[in-house]
């Protein structure tokens, strides 16, 4: 499975747009990125997924580049209540099991 | 919105006690996972299920793990003889299409 590399922390304002960034270099032709979304002593809720190119939902955004060894995931405007960890994941859908890394702690500021 | 359901919320059990984590996956969904998370570290596979048999395993699911779906919508996780070291957050999940959805997690507390 692709190992996965983000930056361990963030710091952010209230109403500021969050870009976290997923390095995945040796990423498989048929892995899809996943990310997550962890609270403090609650399971990780899945957030949004992706192939290539862009995908958007009600609350984030994922950009793949073309060579797709990285992602990033937008955050629009983000809350007091976005402070989270967020995990990046790669893997093949089906049978997948996912490897966390560390993820990246956000933490969003008044 | 469906989701996936565990009991209990937390567990506290003495030392070589047996345990039963139970969930509810998402009804439809036919892989099944367990995952646990260490306070302070991340999360960590320990296995899968699927057509009621495991798919895969990691190092950690080792004799003292055995899973279990006994009816159409309950999936658990057995700890035979539980030790210190399974305290832990553990989580359940679930994939019909493309997703994985993870329950609200057990904490065991083993003393």
């Amino acid at each position: 499975l692709a190992k996965t590399t983000q930056p361990i922390s963030m710091d952010s304002y209230e109403g500021q747009e969050v870009n976290i960034t997923c390095s995945h270099n040796n990423i498989a032709t048929n892995d899809y990125i996943t990310w997550y979304q962890q609270f403090p002593s609650q399971g990780p809720r899945f957030i949004i997924q992706g192939y290539k190119t862009k995908v958007t939902n009600e609350v984030a955004s994922l950009f793949i580049p073309a060579d797709r060894k990285s992602s990033t995931l937008s955050l629009p405007r983000v809350s007091l209540s976005d402070t989270a960890v967020y995990y990046c994941l790669v893997g093949v859908l089906l049978f997948n099991k996912f490897y966390f890394g560390s993820g990246t702690k956000l933490n969003v500021k008044p | 919105e469906p989701e996936v359901t565990q009991t209990p919320s937390h567990q506290v059990t003495q030392m070589g006690q047996e345990v039963i984590l139970r969930c509810v996956p998402i009804s439809n969904h036919l892989y099944f996972y367990w995952y646990r998370q260490i306070l302070g570290q991340k999360v960590e596979f320990l296995v899968s299920f699927y057509n009621n048999e495991i798919s895969e395993k990691s190092e950690i699911f080792d004799d003292q793990f055995s899973v279990e779906r006994p009816d159409g919508s309950n999936f658990t996780l057995k700890i035979r003889s539980t030790k210190l070291e399974d305290s832990a957050m553990y989580f359940c999940a679930s994939k019909g299409g493309d997703t994985q959805y993870f329950g609200p997690g057990t904490r065991l507390t083993v003393l």
